[in-house]
C-alpha cells in the first residue's frame, strides 16, 4: 500500500524558534498533500492543501505567514511553524494523494511541544 | 458546508463482541473513507466506500448514499481494534475532506 513518512515524530522547541516538519510519500507520487492539526480528543482540522509546484491553499483562520508550506517535489512537502508559541503545541499530521486518486494516505504525525 | 456526525461517541466492548459504528452526513457526497487512528496517532485507511458494501476480514462497511449514512461493522473485536474511528467525506474530489468527530472504541480483554 501507499506509505507516507513524517519527520520528526516528536519535537520540543523553545518559544520564538521555528520548527520544520517533513512529509514524504515513499512509494507513489503525491500530487496533492494535506496538513492537519489535531488537539487531544478532537478530530482532525485541515490547515492547508498543497499541490506540487503551486502555492498552498490555507483554510480560513490559518495564518499562512506562521505556517509555511512548501511542496517542491512530488514526494516531499514541508510545514514550517515560525516563531512558535505554546499555543502552537499540537499533533500535526500530513496526508498525500496521487494524481486522479481520491484516497488520502496519512503520515504517522508529529507531536510538537513548545515550551 | 457538509456536516458529519458519528455515533456513538464512545464505545466499550468486551473482546469478541461485535459492533456497528455510524456516520451521517448532511449532503450528498461522492467520496467517503473510514479510518482507524491507533493509540499512537497513526491513521490507517480502512475503506474507501462512497456507496455499496465492502468487506476486509473482520471489518465491513456499507454506505447508503441516497440516505446519507455509512456503517462500519467490527466483528469479533480484538484489543488491537481500540482507538478512534473516523469517517471523512467530500462532495467531489476537488472539495476539501470533512472529518467526523470520531467514535472512540475501547476493547477490553
Amino acid at each position: 500500500g501507499a506509505v507516507v513518512s513524517q519527520h520528526p515524530s516528536r519535537v520540543i522547541c523553545k518559544s520564538g524558534t521555528s520548527v520544520k516538519i517533513e512529509c514524504r510519500s515513499l512509494d507513489f507520487q503525491a500530487t496533492t498533500m494535506f496538513w492537519y492539526r489535531q488537539f487531544p480528543k478532537q478530530s482532525l482540522m485541515l490547515m492547508a492543501t498543497s499541490n506540487e509546484g503551486s502555492k498552498a491553499t490555507y483554510e480560513q483562520g490559518v495564518e499562512k505567514d506562521k505556517f509555511l508550506i512548501n511542496h517542491a517535489s512530488l514526494t516531499l512537502s514541508t510545514l514550517t511553524v515560525t516563531s512558535a508559541h505554546p499555543e502552537d503545541s499540537s499533533f500535526y499530521i500530513c496526508s498525500a494523494r496521487g494524481n486522479g486518486i481520491y484516497e488520502q494516505y496519512f503520515g504517522p504525525g508529529t507531536r510538537l511541544t513548545v515550551t | 458546508g457538509i456536516q458529519v456526525e458519528q455515533s456513538p461517541p464512545d464505545l466499550i466492548l468486551q473482546e469478541g463482541a461485535n459492533s456497528t459504528l455510524r456516520c451521517n452526513f448532511s449532503d450528498s457526497v461522492n467520496n467517503l473513507q473510514w479510518f482507524h487512528q491507533n493509540p499512537w496517532g497513526q491513521l490507517i485507511n480502512l475503506f474507501y466506500i462512497p456507496s455499496g458494501t465492502k468487506q476486509n476480514g473482520r471489518l465491513s462497511a456499507t454506505t447508503v448514499a441516497t440516505e446519507r449514512y455509512s456503517l462500519l461493522y467490527i466483528s469479533s473485536s480484538q484489543t488491537t481494534d481500540s482507538g478512534v474511528y473516523f469517517c471523512a467525506v467530500s462532495k467531489t474530489s476537488y472539495d476539501k475532506v470533512i472529518f467526523g468527530p470520531g467514535t472512540s472504541l475501547s476493547v477490553i480483554p
